[in-house]
């Protein structure tokens, strides 16, 4: 298996435009999680989807942020309009869910996304 | 509130030598702890997961330990290596009810081994 497939690698926007990250999660794993990284806040989970449906996005900061799901083995995190701020790391994990809860289950993490915006 | 604090923040080792990183929380209701390696510029690695009823579990030259008494948990990593240099993150899952639990992240401490 390729593991977590995540695009772009990198990206460097200016403020104002629209950024759409994607995400391809492990075959077979029934959760997608999306994180974002910076060197001040550490990881932070942005939102999560269980068969496709979104189940917690507390963590999505501002109606700026967007994410979507529309089949098993394909995620988007859409940021409109981006700011300076958003700068950061965003990574993609999936998992699969057993009897244990979601929580207990292993994340596999992509490679992340580096974003910039200018 | 829930937190959770890692100590130290940076560490530096020479190779061959063991090291112990520490994790203490404030996490109710506790679900379990988790340890990640991340090495630079990848995504983060599970080395262990515990659930309260676990003290100790191992993965290679990585031991985990927990004490849900008093909410420390510890990283042990024995006869360190180069590829050892990352940062290693403690995760702890509040579990509220099914599957809405909430992760709460530490800030991580990043290990440099030097040869």
């Amino acid at each position: 298996d390729a593991g977590v497939i995540q695009s772009p690698r990198h990206e460097v926007t200016e403020m104002g435009q629209e950024v759409t990250l994607r995400c391809k999660p492990i075959s077979g794993h029934n959760s997608l999680f999306w994180y974002r990284q910076t060197m001040m806040r550490g990881l932070e989970l942005l939102i999560y989807f269980n068969n496709n449906v979104p189940i917690d996005d507390s963590g999505m900061p501002e109606d700026r942020f967007s994410a979507k799901m529309p089949n098993a083995s394909f995620s988007t995190l859409k940021i409109q309009p981006s700011e300076p701020r958003d700068s950061a790391v965003y990574f993609c994990a999936s998992s699969l869910i057993s009897l244990a809860g979601v929580y207990y289950n292993e994340q596999f993490f992509g490679p992340g996304t580096r974003l910039t915006v200018l | 509130k829930n937190q959770v604090e890692q100590s130290p923040q940076s560490l530096i080792i020479l190779e061959g030598k063991n090291c112990t990183l520490q994790c203490n929380y404030t996490v109710s209701p506790f679900s379990n702890l988790r340890w990640y390696k991340q090495d630079t510029g990848r995504g983060p690695v599970s080395l262990t997961i515990m659930t309260f009823s676990e003290n100790t579990k191992s993965n290679g030259r990585y031991t985990a330990t927990l004490d849900a008494d008093t909410k420390q948990s510890s990283l042990h990593i024995t006869a360190s290596q180069l590829s050892d240099s990352a940062s290693y993150i403690c995760v702890v899952s509040a579990h509220r009810s099914g599957n809405t639990g909430k992760l709460i992240f530490g800030q991580g401490t990043t290990l440099q081994v030097k040869p």
